[in-house]
């Protein structure tokens, strides 16, 4: 299995819901990450997970809280979001130790807040 | 220091053309450039990568140069195709680092 994969592929949620994203790899990777992606914008960094441990949080607001249960799985809560949260957020993997395998980037979620 | 400077914003090649996409770095850390190439509603998938200690690599019609004198790289398409027609993003790496730094993107078309 060389993939990651992302549940759901689109939501819509409202600036009162709470929701959760979801991602999922079966590679061995250790590193995990989520990155927010703006209509025709790089990959921008939100968090950065090794060993199942917190290493990088990119000052992101307290509205988005991220989990990582187990090595395969990583996610994303949702609370609060403004419209302007609206983005495709993307999950990727990369062994640590090994920086030239480079990242495996799932195919995101589509996010739009009403 | 932290920035990946991208050019083109925008390409249009005709079939079977070169596309080149330049990519310029600051920071003399980064070791380790790889190229993803992004469809419309999928995510980013590496292409091609190339470490500093290299000038030139080729998989396929995708060549990576490298510059590490100038601090700049560039990916070449050769014989472009209308199916390669995505967005291409560089991006740079620090040693261990877990974070990549990206370039701004170029969206590529190409004509059949």
């Amino acid at each position: 299995d060389t993939e990651v994969t992302q549940t759901p592929k689109h939501l819509v949620m409202g600036m009162t819901n709470k929701k959760s994203l979801k991602c999922e790899q079966h590679m061995g990777h250790r590193a995990m990450y989520w990155y927010k992606q703006k209509a025709k914008k790089p990959p921008e960094l939100m968090f950065v997970y090794s060993y199942e441990k917190l290493s990088i949080n990119e000052s992101v607001p307290s509205r988005f809280s991220p989990e990582c249960p187990n090595s395969s799985l990583l996610n994303l809560h949702l609370h609060a979001l403004q419209p302007e949260d609206s983005a495709l957020y993307l999950c990727a993997s990369s062994q640590v130790g090994r920086p030239l395998d480079g990242y495996t980037f799932g195919s995101g979620t589509r996010l739009t807040v009403v | 220091q932290q920035q990946v400077k991208q050019s083109p914003q925008s390409l249009i090649v005709q079939k079977g053309g070169i596309s080149i996409i330049n990519c310029a770095y600051e920071n003399t850390a980064f070791d380790y450039f790889p190229w993803y190439q992004q469809f419309p509603g999928k995510g980013p998938a590496l292409l091609i990568a190339i470490r500093p200690d290299v000038s030139e690599k080729k998989e396929g019609r995708f060549t990576i140069s490298f510059n590490k004198s100038a601090k700049q790289f560039s990916l070449h398409i050769m014989d472009s195709q209308p199916g390669d027609s995505a967005t291409y993003f560089c991006a740079a790496r620090r040693g261990s680092a877990r974070q990549l730094t990206f370039g701004s993107g170029t969206q590529l078309t190409v004509l059949p």
